[in-house]
């Protein structure tokens, strides 16, 4: 049972174009959500994040968004950069209760922006 | 200079045979783990050690032992290899800093050990 998924493998874009990553949910104990980033023969390298006491938090092109109700996250990327190619991963913790760094991780989304 | 470096990078072996894979961190961090991304592409949390202390151990066969000399190094030793053990072995690291939000959810990973059994 994956607690965490993100339902599409991959999405392309044109550059400067909006790339919006999904990712659904289904444990209600999660409180803490962030999204990694890994170019291929790299690890995953950490890109934004929210608490669930918040329904959006923004980073220069990146805007991460939380539904809690609908256990949906998703992040945007406006406008998208070819070097923005990657593979995308969303990831859960139950940070509040237990703050052990343990993370529930999705399949990941790979994004292709095209020039 | 690698933060989190893992070796090898690559691990081809026989089944039945005993390997490690080492990591090593510079962050001055004080939480380490051991990922495995599978072939589904999921990566699922192994280990975890905080000062060469074993917080968290999930579900995973006693043929893996992680071991953590130190607070920069945990290594994964791997008993009597099997097929299913294949993967790519990701080591990370955090700063469980307090007064700080969700430092320990930030981890910084190494670029991956691929295991191959044959």
């Amino acid at each position: 049972d994956q607690q965490v998924k993100q339902n599409s493998p991959s999405l392309s874009v044109q550059e400067g174009r909006i790339s919006i990553l999904n990712c659904d949910y289904t444990n209600s104990m999660f409180d803490y959500f962030l999204w990694y980033k890994k170019y291929p023969a790299e690890g995953p390298t950490f890109l934004i994040s929210i608490s669930s006491i918040k329904d959006k938090n923004e980073d220069g092109r990146f805007t991460v968004f939380l539904n809690k109700s609908a256990k949906h996250l998703s992040l945007h990327i406006v406008p998208s950069q070819p070097g923005d190619s990657a593979v995308y991963f969303c990831a859960a913790s139950e940070y509040y209760s237990s703050n052990t760094g343990k993370l529930i991780f999705g399949q990941g989304t790979t994004l292709q922006v095209k020039p | 200079d690698t933060a989190v470096s893992q070796t090898p990078k690559y691990l081809v072996t026989q089944m039945g045979n005993d390997k490690s894979i080492k990591c090593e961190q510079n962050l001055g961090h004080d939480t380490m783990y051991w990922y495995k991304q599978d072939s589904k592409k999921f990566l699922k949390i192994m280990f975890s050690y905080n000062n060469k202390e074993l917080i968290i151990n999930e579900t995973v066969p006693n043929r893996f032992s992680p071991k953590s000399p130190d607070k920069a190094h945990l290594n994964l030793h791997i008993n009597s290899l099997e097929l299913g053990d294949s993967a790519v072995y990701f080591c990370a690291s955090s700063h469980s800093g307090v007064g700080t939000v969700a430092t320990n959810e930030k981890l910084f990973f190494g670029s991956g050990t691929q295991l191959s059994v044959l």
